[in-house]
Formats: structure tokens, C-alpha cells, sequence
């Protein structure tokens, strides 16, 4: 069985600071992929990052950063310097046993940045 | 490109009535999946569909169905709806069938109410 846990149902900080998302990951396969998505108010979920569980360099896009380490089944999202515009639920989601099941999501948290 | 459109964004139905959504997928995308999303289970996978066929399904029972067209245009049923199938419906689109990893991208959903 595989699962997520984001254990942070709820973040609020004051914009301009930087604020980490908790994603753990379980599941018993060797070959697995994780990925971010965020969902705005509109309901539609945008894709982030997706990284194979083979590939543990972390990742930078621009204001945005990952850290994934296999030792703690964890995939850590960062936002750093934030800003209004990053309001809204973010998943982290897993998918492994040949893929065959579809994203297995966390219950997302739900990051709000006040002016 | 166009992104991957549902309709119809909003739908009102009473208890024991049957239920139609459609989503197209990007332009050359052969996967479609679809996904359950309630604030008590968050997102859960439904199905799905690579070249008209389906490929897998999650938990749910078989009043929900789906299918595939050659265009790759998919239309998820729900027969004798109840009022737990109150939710937001998400349609994802792949390249490549679940099992490829690739990552999915989502539609903007449609918000199933019943009453």
C-alpha cells in the first residue's frame, strides 16, 4: 500500500517570508515518482514537479525549491520570499507499482500569505 | 496548446438521477484519468483510460463508470447518484498511460451537487 501524509492542514504567513511544505511519503517499491501540485481557488491543479525516486538532487525554480530525501521518505517543498499570488492548496502526490493505480495524493495544505 | 477542458464546470442533480462528464484532453494525449475530490477524502483516483480502454480503477463502486472515444475524449458516468457523490470531478490527461509516469495534467473540474 503506498500513502501520503502532509501533515500541515494549515500555513499562514506575512508575504516576504519563507515557508516550508511537509510531504512523507510510504511505499514498498523501488521505483516511485513524487510530484507537487498547486491548486488555486479556481480548482484547477497545477502541475509543479514530478522526480524519480533514483534522482535525489534537489531542485530550484526560481522562488521555488525541492528537497527530496529518500532516508526519511520525505519530498519538502519551499517557497522562499513569498507572495500573495502563492495562496492556495498545495498536493504532494505519489505514484508507484508500475504507475498502475494513478496519483496517490496527500490531504494538501492549505498555505495562505497575508499582505 | 489548449489546455484540458471539462464540461459542464457545474451540475445540480437530485438523488437517484444518472450524470454525464465530459472532458477533452490536450491535443495528442491518449490517457485520461479522472479523480474523486471531497473535503472528507480528499482526492481519490476513479479510473483510468488509454486508447478506449480502461486500464485501472480505484475503490469505487460500479455505479460509476466511464469510457473513451478514438479522439481520446473521455465521459465519466454516475448512475443513481447519492449525496456522497457530492464533489469536485477532475479529468487529468497523459502522454503516455499511467503506468508511464508521465506526469498528469488537470482540467479545471466540474462541481457536482446533489441534492
Amino acid at each position: 500500500a503506498q500513502k501520503v501524509t502532509q501533515a500541515q492542514t494549515e500555513i499562514s504567513v506575512v508575504e516576504k517570508e519563507d515557508v516550508t511544505l511537509d510531504c512523507v511519503y510510504e511505499t514498498r517499491d523501488t521505483t516511485y515518482y513524487l510530484f507537487w501540485y498547486k491548486q488555486p481557488p479556481s480548482g484547477e491543479l497545477v502541475f509543479l514537479i514530478r522526480r524519480n525516486s533514483f534522482d535525489e538532487q534537489n531542485e530550484i525554480s526560481g522562488r521555488y525549491s525541492w528537497n527530496f530525501q529518500k532516508s526519511t521518505s520525505s519530498f519538502n517543498f519551499t517557497i522562499t520570499a513569498s507572495q500573495v499570488v502563492d495562496s492556495a492548496v498545495y498536493f504532494c502526490a505519489l505514484k508507484s507499482g508500475g504507475g498502475a493505480d494513478g496519483l496517490t495524493f496527500g490531504k494538501g495544505t492549505h498555505l495562505i500569505i497575508q499582505p | 496548446k489548449a489546455g484540458v477542458t471539462q464540461t459542464p464546470r457545474y451540475l445540480i442533480k437530485t438523488r437517484g438521477q444518472q450524470v454525464t462528464l465530459s472532458c477533452s484532453p490536450i491535443s495528442g494525449h491518449r490517457s485520461v484519468s479522472w479523480y474523486q475530490q471531497t473535503p472528507g477524502q480528499g482526492l481519490q483516483f476513479l479510473f483510468e483510460y488509454f486508447s478506449e480502454t480502461q486500464r485501472n480503477k480505484g475503490n469505487f463502486p460500479g455505479r460509476f463508470s466511464g469510457r473513451q472515444f478514438s479522439n481520446s475524449r473521455s465521459e465519466m458516468n454516475v448512475s443513481t447518484l447519492e449525496l456522497g457523490d457530492s464533489a469536485l470531478y477532475l479529468c487529468a490527461s497523459s502522454a503516455g498511460p499511467a503506468a508511464s509516469y508521465n506526469e498528469q495534467f488537470f482540467g479545471p473540474g466540474t462541481r457536482l451537487t446533489v441534492l
